[in-house]
């Protein structure tokens, strides 16, 4: 079956731009994640959605980044005035759902690499 | 606050020479300790998932154990194509479901 798409996969941009990245889930899947990966760095929590609840946001960097999750499938980061410390790879993942052994096996997408000049 | 040390940061094997990764954790009450493959320019690509000390589980050349306070991943007789970044991340009971990642091993083999 079809793996978790993100769109674009590369996208470059000049300071101060707003930028839009998708993410779409595997259907079915009830949580999605969204992660920022630095050059040698981990993978940074962003925000968390599950299902119908109020998604987590405490990993938001700054007010400059939000997040939509629509109908509970296809969601957008936003990032307003990028800034040159904004580039890195964002790495969205969704899993089955929160509840029971083996479904919290996140999924990840390729992600999209965002440069910021 | 819970945390995740991968050690080492990266490893160089020759074809056929088996090695094991490290993750060490502190946790407040585990709910799963994941690991993950990631590749260049690609997402984490999922591995295994452990959820008590004692437990292993294993996927061709790989082994995964788990302890109380650490997991290893041993890679037992690495071809070329292991070649890839490993993270290990773990989940906590109760409260947020969102997992904490290691910063991963780079490991190299070398034919």
């Amino acid at each position: 079956g079809a793996g978790v798409s993100q769109s674009p996969s590369n996208k470059v941009t000049e300071k101060g731009k707003d930028v839009e990245l998708r993410c779409d889930p595997i259907s079915g899947h009830t949580a999605l994640y969204w992660y920022r990966q630095s050059l040698g760095q981990g993978l940074e929590f962003l925000i968390y959605f599950q299902g119908n609840s109020a998604p987590d946001k405490s990993g938001l960097p700054s007010d400059r980044f939000s997040a939509e999750r629509t109908g509970g499938s296809v969601s957008t980061l936003t990032i307003q005035r990028t800034q040159q410390e904004d580039s890195a790879v964002y790495l969205c993942a969704s899993s089955p759902s929160r509840r029971g052994p083996g479904t919290d096996t996140q999924y990840f997408g390729p992600g999209t690499r965002l440069t910021v000049l | 606050e819970d945390q995740v040390t991968q050690s080492p940061e990266a490893l160089r094997l020759q074809e056929g020479e088996s090695s094991s990764l490290n993750c060490s954790y502190t946790v407040s009450g585990l709910r799963g300790l994941f690991w993950y493959r990631q590749d260049p320019g690609k997402g984490p690509e999922f591995l295994f998932t452990l959820y008590s000390a004692g437990e292993e589980k294993e996927k061709e050349r790989l082994k995964a154990t788990l302890t109380k306070k650490e997991s290893f991943l041993h890679i037992t007789a690495p071809k070329p194509e292991d070649s890839a970044t490993y993270l290990c991340a773990v989940q906590a009971r109760g409260g947020s479901y969102i997992p904490t990642f290691g910063r991963g091993t780079s490991l190299i083999v070398h034919p």
